[in-house]
């Protein structure tokens, strides 16, 4: 089964940094690509960044683009996402996710207060 | 980027009734879309996968279908558990959602 915990989430002030953590079990991780998503409060879904199983490619949407960083760690099943330059808008929970034999699978989510 | 146009935005309707939601992509997706339950400070919940799938543990009157384009969600006969928010997400390439429609109870 597969399982994702994510961690990290926080109050943090305006222009802080945060780092989110996704720690990933019940599949062979180092072979799928991950995704971070994100929910602000009373908001639809939004996706957030995207990494290949290798990290050779990686991808943002624009509301985050330059600020975000998404890595992984196959060794130790871990997906990241480093957030600099936070702003209100940043405001959310933050899933990680995984497509595995054509399904989707989510964490709980971590939330982020992005707040002064 | 793959578009994704959900409707309706909000559903009224009363237990038994049948219900659709419509999801359309802006360019063809093949079956690359799932169908989520959300409950308010829940995370979402899996209902469909590959357009047609029923989760494992989803009631049978949650169905889906639909491929390329065009793409539905129907719950055959609304129960009280039900009433909560629908999005649709294509998983074709970068991930987007629709906007979600909201099932009420009427």
């Amino acid at each position: 089964e597969v399982q994702l915990v994510e961690s990290g989430g926080g109050l943090v002030q305006p222009g802080g940094s945060l780092r989110l953590s996704c720690a990933a079990s019940g599949f062979t991780f180092s072979t799928y690509s991950m995704n971070w998503v994100r929910q602000a409060p009373g908001k639809g879904l939004e996706w957030v960044s995207y990494i290949s199983s290798g990290s050779s490619a990686i991808y943002y949407a624009d509301s985050v683009k330059g600020r975000f960083t998404i890595s992984r760690d196959n060794a130790k099943n871990s997906l990241y996402l480093q957030m600099n330059s936070l702003r209100d808008e940043d405001t959310a929970v933050y899933y990680c996710g995984v497509g595995t034999q054509g399904r989707i699978d989510w964490g709980q989510g971590t939330l982020v207060t992005v707040s002064s | 980027d793959i578009q994704m146009t959900q409707s309706p935005s909000t559903l009224s309707a009363s237990v038994g009734d049948r219900v659709t939601i419509t999801c359309r992509a802006s360019q063809s997706i093949s079956s690359w879309l799932a169908w989520y339950q959300q409950k308010p400070g829940k995370a979402p919940k899996l209902l469909i996968y590959k357009a047609s799938s029923l989760e494992s543990g989803v009631p049978s009157r949650f169905s889906g279908s639909g491929s390329g384009t065009e793409f539905t969600l129907t719950i055959s006969s609304l129960q009280p558990d039900d009433f909560a928010t629908y999005y649709c997400q294509q998983y074709n390439g970068l991930w987007t959602f629709g906007q979600g429609t909201k099932v009420e109870i009427k």
